[in-house]
Protein backbone atom coordinates (compact mmCIF):
# COMPACT_ATOMS: atom_id res chain seq x y z
CA UNK A 1 0.00 0.00 0.00
CA UNK A 2 1.06 3.13 -1.31
CA UNK A 3 1.49 5.67 2.39
CA UNK A 4 2.95 9.43 1.91
CA UNK A 5 3.12 11.28 5.44
CA UNK A 6 3.79 14.88 6.13
CA UNK A 7 5.68 16.74 8.94
CA UNK A 8 6.97 19.69 10.13
CA UNK A 9 3.90 22.38 9.67
CA UNK A 10 2.96 24.71 12.25
CA UNK A 11 3.14 28.24 12.98
CA UNK A 12 5.83 30.29 11.96
CA UNK A 13 6.00 34.37 11.60
CA UNK A 14 6.27 36.58 8.36
CA UNK A 15 9.99 36.11 6.61
CA UNK A 16 10.91 32.58 8.56
CA UNK A 17 11.79 29.57 7.49
CA UNK A 18 10.14 25.71 7.78
CA UNK A 19 11.05 22.47 6.46
CA UNK A 20 8.14 19.81 5.13
CA UNK A 21 9.05 16.62 4.81
CA UNK A 22 7.51 13.70 3.42
CA UNK A 23 8.31 9.83 4.70
CA UNK A 24 7.17 7.13 2.01
CA UNK A 25 6.42 3.61 1.63
CA UNK A 26 4.99 1.08 -0.31
CA UNK A 27 6.67 1.90 -3.59
CA UNK A 28 9.77 2.29 -5.36
CA UNK A 29 10.80 5.89 -4.21
CA UNK A 30 13.58 6.61 -6.46
CA UNK A 31 11.39 5.41 -9.69
CA UNK A 32 8.83 8.20 -8.97
CA UNK A 33 8.87 11.93 -9.71
CA UNK A 34 7.33 13.49 -6.30
CA UNK A 35 5.44 17.13 -5.83
CA UNK A 36 4.40 19.42 -3.51
CA UNK A 37 0.99 20.91 -3.60
CA UNK A 38 -0.84 23.98 -1.19
CA UNK A 39 -4.14 24.03 -0.58
CA UNK A 40 -4.80 27.59 1.55
CA UNK A 41 -7.93 27.72 3.45
CA UNK A 42 -11.11 27.53 1.77
CA UNK A 43 -8.98 27.86 -1.32
CA UNK A 44 -8.54 25.75 -4.19
CA UNK A 45 -5.23 23.15 -5.15
CA UNK A 46 -2.19 24.98 -6.12
CA UNK A 47 1.00 23.39 -7.55
CA UNK A 48 4.05 23.85 -5.41
CA UNK A 49 7.13 22.14 -7.04
CA UNK A 50 8.68 19.01 -8.41
CA UNK A 51 11.42 17.05 -8.72
CA UNK A 52 12.13 14.34 -11.53
CA UNK A 53 13.52 10.81 -10.65
CA UNK A 54 17.12 12.71 -12.00
CA UNK A 55 16.67 15.53 -9.67
CA UNK A 56 15.23 17.87 -11.83
CA UNK A 57 13.09 20.12 -10.22
CA UNK A 58 10.36 22.70 -11.16
CA UNK A 59 8.76 25.78 -9.51
CA UNK A 60 5.77 27.72 -9.35
CA UNK A 61 6.61 31.03 -10.07
CA UNK A 62 5.07 32.14 -6.19
CA UNK A 63 7.28 30.34 -4.46
CA UNK A 64 10.67 30.42 -6.59
CA UNK A 65 13.79 31.71 -5.29
CA UNK A 66 12.24 30.78 -1.45
CA UNK A 67 11.26 27.11 -1.78
CA UNK A 68 13.68 24.24 -2.46
CA UNK A 69 12.43 20.72 -3.06
CA UNK A 70 14.98 17.79 -2.63
CA UNK A 71 14.50 13.67 -2.47
CA UNK A 72 16.69 11.27 -0.40
CA UNK A 73 15.95 8.18 -2.17
CA UNK A 74 18.18 5.67 0.13
CA UNK A 75 15.27 7.35 3.05
CA UNK A 76 12.69 7.22 0.81
CA UNK A 77 11.80 10.72 1.74
CA UNK A 78 10.82 14.21 0.19
CA UNK A 79 11.76 17.35 1.84
CA UNK A 80 10.38 21.24 1.32
CA UNK A 81 12.54 23.73 2.65
CA UNK A 82 10.38 27.02 2.93
CA UNK A 83 12.31 30.32 3.69
CA UNK A 84 11.39 34.03 3.67
CA UNK A 85 7.71 32.96 3.97
CA UNK A 86 4.47 35.33 3.64
CA UNK A 87 0.94 35.16 4.67
CA UNK A 88 -0.28 34.16 1.42
CA UNK A 89 1.66 31.40 2.09
CA UNK A 90 -0.23 29.82 4.79
CA UNK A 91 -2.03 26.32 3.21
CA UNK A 92 -2.25 22.79 3.92
CA UNK A 93 0.89 21.24 2.07
CA UNK A 94 0.44 17.91 0.58
CA UNK A 95 3.05 15.68 -0.39
CA UNK A 96 2.18 13.49 -3.45
CA UNK A 97 3.69 10.49 -5.81
CA UNK A 98 3.68 11.13 -9.83
CA UNK A 99 1.44 9.18 -11.97
CA UNK A 100 3.65 6.18 -13.69
CA UNK A 101 1.88 7.18 -16.97
CA UNK A 102 3.82 8.29 -19.91
CA UNK A 103 1.99 11.17 -20.43
CA UNK A 104 2.90 13.25 -16.95
CA UNK A 105 3.97 12.61 -14.03
CA UNK A 106 0.70 14.61 -12.31
CA UNK A 107 0.11 13.06 -8.66
CA UNK A 108 -1.49 9.79 -8.45
CA UNK A 109 -1.20 9.63 -5.11
CA UNK A 110 -1.20 12.06 -2.03
CA UNK A 111 -0.53 12.45 1.36
CA UNK A 112 -3.26 13.12 4.27
CA UNK A 113 -1.24 16.93 3.91
CA UNK A 114 0.30 19.24 6.88
CA UNK A 115 -0.77 22.81 7.87
CA UNK A 116 1.44 25.67 7.73
CA UNK A 117 0.23 28.64 9.35
CA UNK A 118 2.32 31.87 8.67
CA UNK A 119 1.63 34.59 11.23
CA UNK A 120 3.01 37.54 13.48
CA UNK B 1 -6.96 33.32 -10.52
CA UNK B 2 -6.54 29.92 -11.95
CA UNK B 3 -5.21 28.87 -15.44
CA UNK B 4 -7.64 26.22 -15.99
CA UNK B 5 -11.11 27.56 -15.59
CA UNK B 6 -14.22 25.60 -14.01
CA UNK B 7 -17.50 26.18 -13.46
CA UNK B 8 -17.70 27.19 -9.37
CA UNK B 9 -20.86 24.75 -8.97
CA UNK B 10 -22.99 21.83 -11.02
CA UNK B 11 -25.61 19.92 -9.18
CA UNK B 12 -28.43 17.38 -10.38
CA UNK B 13 -30.22 14.89 -8.99
CA UNK B 14 -29.68 11.27 -8.15
CA UNK B 15 -29.30 9.29 -11.23
CA UNK B 16 -28.98 12.30 -13.79
CA UNK B 17 -25.80 13.32 -15.42
CA UNK B 18 -23.68 16.12 -14.92
CA UNK B 19 -20.62 17.53 -16.79
CA UNK B 20 -17.67 19.38 -15.48
CA UNK B 21 -16.23 21.58 -17.92
CA UNK B 22 -12.28 22.87 -17.55
CA UNK B 23 -11.35 25.30 -20.11
CA UNK B 24 -7.13 25.69 -20.35
CA UNK B 25 -5.13 26.67 -23.72
CA UNK B 26 -2.86 25.26 -26.13
CA UNK B 27 -0.15 25.37 -23.59
CA UNK B 28 -2.22 23.27 -21.56
CA UNK B 29 -5.16 21.38 -22.16
CA UNK B 30 -5.14 21.61 -25.71
CA UNK B 31 -1.59 19.70 -26.07
CA UNK B 32 -1.11 17.73 -22.67
CA UNK B 33 -3.23 14.89 -20.62
CA UNK B 34 -5.74 15.97 -18.26
CA UNK B 35 -6.32 14.37 -14.67
CA UNK B 36 -9.34 14.64 -12.48
CA UNK B 37 -9.61 14.76 -8.97
CA UNK B 38 -11.91 14.61 -6.04
CA UNK B 39 -11.39 15.87 -2.85
CA UNK B 40 -14.13 15.89 0.37
CA UNK B 41 -14.25 18.24 2.71
CA UNK B 42 -11.15 17.76 5.00
CA UNK B 43 -9.78 15.15 3.13
CA UNK B 44 -6.50 14.70 1.02
CA UNK B 45 -7.65 15.00 -3.09
CA UNK B 46 -8.10 11.33 -5.09
CA UNK B 47 -7.50 10.61 -8.98
CA UNK B 48 -10.45 9.76 -10.92
CA UNK B 49 -9.26 10.36 -14.28
CA UNK B 50 -5.53 10.36 -15.57
CA UNK B 51 -4.22 10.68 -19.30
CA UNK B 52 -7.03 12.34 -20.25
CA UNK B 53 -9.93 9.62 -20.06
CA UNK B 54 -8.54 6.77 -18.25
CA UNK B 55 -9.69 5.34 -14.97
CA UNK B 56 -7.48 4.40 -12.49
CA UNK B 57 -8.89 0.77 -11.20
CA UNK B 58 -11.86 1.11 -8.34
CA UNK B 59 -12.86 4.18 -10.19
CA UNK B 60 -16.40 3.69 -10.81
CA UNK B 61 -17.37 3.53 -14.89
CA UNK B 62 -19.76 6.07 -13.78
CA UNK B 63 -17.05 8.70 -14.16
CA UNK B 64 -15.44 9.17 -17.47
CA UNK B 65 -13.01 12.07 -18.93
CA UNK B 66 -12.39 13.59 -22.40
CA UNK B 67 -11.11 16.66 -24.07
CA UNK B 68 -11.69 18.69 -27.63
CA UNK B 69 -9.12 20.95 -28.33
CA UNK B 70 -8.40 23.57 -25.48
CA UNK B 71 -11.39 22.28 -23.38
CA UNK B 72 -11.57 18.86 -21.08
CA UNK B 73 -14.56 17.26 -19.52
CA UNK B 74 -15.70 15.34 -16.09
CA UNK B 75 -19.30 13.55 -16.90
CA UNK B 76 -20.83 11.69 -13.98
CA UNK B 77 -23.13 9.58 -15.24
CA UNK B 78 -25.91 8.16 -12.52
CA UNK B 79 -25.12 10.62 -9.72
CA UNK B 80 -24.75 9.48 -6.48
CA UNK B 81 -25.36 11.10 -2.75
CA UNK B 82 -21.65 10.47 -2.12
CA UNK B 83 -20.40 12.20 -5.54
CA UNK B 84 -20.93 15.18 -3.47
CA UNK B 85 -17.37 16.84 -3.43
CA UNK B 86 -15.18 19.37 -4.80
CA UNK B 87 -13.86 18.06 -8.64
CA UNK B 88 -11.06 19.53 -9.85
CA UNK B 89 -9.04 19.04 -13.25
CA UNK B 90 -5.40 19.59 -13.89
CA UNK B 91 -2.68 20.15 -16.53
CA UNK B 92 1.23 20.47 -17.62
CA UNK B 93 1.43 23.78 -18.42
CA UNK B 94 4.38 24.63 -21.69
CA UNK B 95 4.44 28.27 -21.28
CA UNK B 96 4.62 28.29 -17.49
CA UNK B 97 6.80 25.16 -17.16
CA UNK B 98 4.60 23.54 -14.23
CA UNK B 99 1.21 21.87 -13.42
CA UNK B 100 -1.50 23.87 -13.20
CA UNK B 101 -5.04 22.89 -11.61
CA UNK B 102 -8.51 24.07 -12.08
CA UNK B 103 -10.55 26.39 -10.05
CA UNK B 104 -12.31 23.87 -8.35
CA UNK B 105 -16.39 22.68 -8.68
CA UNK B 106 -18.37 21.87 -6.14
CA UNK B 107 -21.21 19.22 -7.13
CA UNK B 108 -24.01 18.88 -5.00
CA UNK B 109 -26.56 16.00 -5.29
CA UNK B 110 -30.05 17.78 -4.57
Amino acid sequence: EVQLVESGGGLVQPGGSLRLSCATSGFTFSGYDMLWVRQAPGKGLEWVSSIDTSDDTFYAVSVRGRFTVSRENAKSSLYLQMNNLGVGDTAVYFCARGGPWSSSSLPEFWGQGILVTVSS
Amino acid sequence: QSVLTQPPSASGTPGQRVTISCSGSSSNVGSHAVNWYLQLPGTAPKLLIHSTNQRPSGVPDRFSGSKSATSASLAISGLQSEDEADYYCAAWDAGLDGYVFGSGTKVTVL
